[in-house]
């Protein structure tokens, strides 16, 4: 079964900086995607960028950006120029890039990373 | 607009009574999700649903159960049987096979 591990319970930033959120996953699939969601305090789970395995080349997505490093199972969120909109909980999850009837449809969720932006 | 509606957003429910929880989406999306979220976890799924009239057991689908009987809408009953219920779910949705899941605004249940 997949893992994905955030270890950064909470993080912070200073407004217009840049601050990077970790994640690292454990899979035995070659091929699957990764995403990260962010949840302001509306609750609403809403995805910032997502990334295909099968692609070297790392998402990018206006102000936000990933690290992918495949053969060490990482994949880093970079948030550039930070705004006061950015705190939120961010989520990193992994899907199997197949779908079938066993069990791979589900997207598997790390525990998140409360970011807080200081003015 | 398209997208993903769930009702209540909050939920009070007595100790052993049943409560069912809705998920409606006009996005014509094919597959439909219940996931809980509980303080300092991650979402886990619940029931997953790729097409009417089929749904699959996720991870805690233990004191849940769900129906299909449209594409549009996927609800949720938790029963006396779940034995920990206070919690928040969240539905979502997805469009084909490659695509990702779009999520509601969530439904807060409390078991009093």
């Amino acid at each position: 079964a997949q893992t994905v591990t955030q270890s950064q319970p909470e993080m912070s930033v200073q407004e217009a900086e840049t601050v990077t959120l970790s994640c690292t996953y454990d899979t035995s699939e070659s091929d699957y995607y990764l995403f990260w969601y962010k949840q302001p305090p509306s609750r609403q789970m809403i995805l910032v960028i997502r990334q295909e395995a099968y692609k070297q080349q790392n998402a990018t997505e206006n102000r936000f950006s990933v690290n992918f490093q495949k053969a060490a199972k990482s994949f880093s969120l970079k948030i550039s120029d930070s705004q006061l909109g950015d705190a939120a909980m961010y989520f990193c999850a992994y899907r199997s890039l197949f779908i079938s009837n066993f069990g791979n449809e589900k997207l598997t969720f790390g525990t998140g990373t409360r970011l807080t932006i200081i003015p | 607009d398209g997208g993903i509606t769930q009702s209540p957003k909050y939920l009070f429910r007595k100790e052993g009574q049943n409560v069912t929880l809705s998920c409606e989406q006009n996005l014509n999306h094919d597959a439909m999700y219940w996931y809980r979220q509980d303080p300092g976890q991650g979402l886990r799924l619940i029931y997953y649903s790729q097409i009417v009239n089929d749904f699959q057991k996720g991870d805690i689908a233990e004191g849940y159960s769900v129906s299909r009987e449209k594409k549009e809408s996927f609800p949720l009953t938790v029963t006396s049987a779940q034995k920990n219920p206070t919690a928040f779910y969240l539905c979502a949705s997805r469009l084909g096979t490659y695509n990702e899941q779009f999520f509601g605004p969530g439904t807060r249940l409390t078991v009093l």
